[in-house]
């Protein structure tokens, strides 16, 4: 079946520093991405939605300049975590939609963040 | 806006019980609805899709049915195991839109 493979799964930073999260589609192309935080027991929020060749959409609320989305090829999205702060230790989630018909949409493993 | 409940929020059965697990949504004009898994610091696990034109899809024990008409879907699971504990989250998809989910079901099964 469909994989979305999201790298790391884990990472620790030092406050200030700047973190990248992967997100691969990996049999499947998909101009759509999505990415997603969770906190502890709550649902997943989406942060903004990343397009293939053009500017990520982000939600109300999410800051663009600290939350940096690149969609460079149709299989890979990226997530920069930039100047991180412990506020900002999360577990991120991307999806990725398949492009072909039906659109489903696939879910990679989650990234833990933890800002230290 | 599309909004999606899930109902109820947390739920503990014992092994065995069948169950079902309720999502409702306010506009009907979806073009598919999907029930997900959640296991506690994973991501999510699509179990299944259900396109606006079907009424029903089955994977083994779970069947997912969808009434657009009402806004309405259940997932039914049969024969619940202790490893089908965790949350269950159904998300609907409006077309060219991210998907809407509800907060999701904590499903807990009792050995």
């Amino acid at each position: 079946g469909a994989v979305v493979s999201q790298h790391p799964s884990w990472v620790i930073c030092k406050s200030g520093t700047s973190v990248k999260i992967e997100c691969r589609s990996l049999d499947f192309q998909a101009t759509t991405m999505f990415w997603y935080r969770q906190f502890p027991k709550q649902s997943l929020m989406l942060m903004a939605t990343s397009n293939e060749g053009s500017k990520a959409t982000y939600e109300q609320g999410v800051e663009k300049d600290k939350f940096l989305i690149n969609h460079a090829s149709l299989t890979l999205s990226t997530l920069t975590v930039t100047s991180a702060h412990p506020e900002d230790s999360s577990f991120y989630i991307c999806s990725a939609r398949d492009d072909r018909v039906g659109n489903t949409i696939y879910f990679g493993e989650g990234s833990w963040l933890t800002v230290v | 806006k599309q909004e999606v409940t899930q109902i109820p929020a947390a739920l503990s059965v014992p092994e065995g019980e069948n169950l079902v697990l309720n999502c409702s949504f306010t506009d009907s004009a979806i073009y598919n609805l999907q029930w997900f898994r959640q296991d506690p610091g994973k991501g999510l696990t699509s179990l299944l899709l259900i396109q606006s034109s079907q009424r029903e899809q089955t994977s083994g024990r779970l069947n997912a049915s969808l009434d657009k008409s009402s806004g309405r879907s259940t997932l039914y699971i049969a024969a619940s195991q202790p490893g089908d504990s965790a949350t269950y989250l159904c998300a609907v998809f409006s077309g060219n839109t991210p998907l809407v989910f509800g907060k999701g079901t904590r499903l807990s099964v009792i050995a």
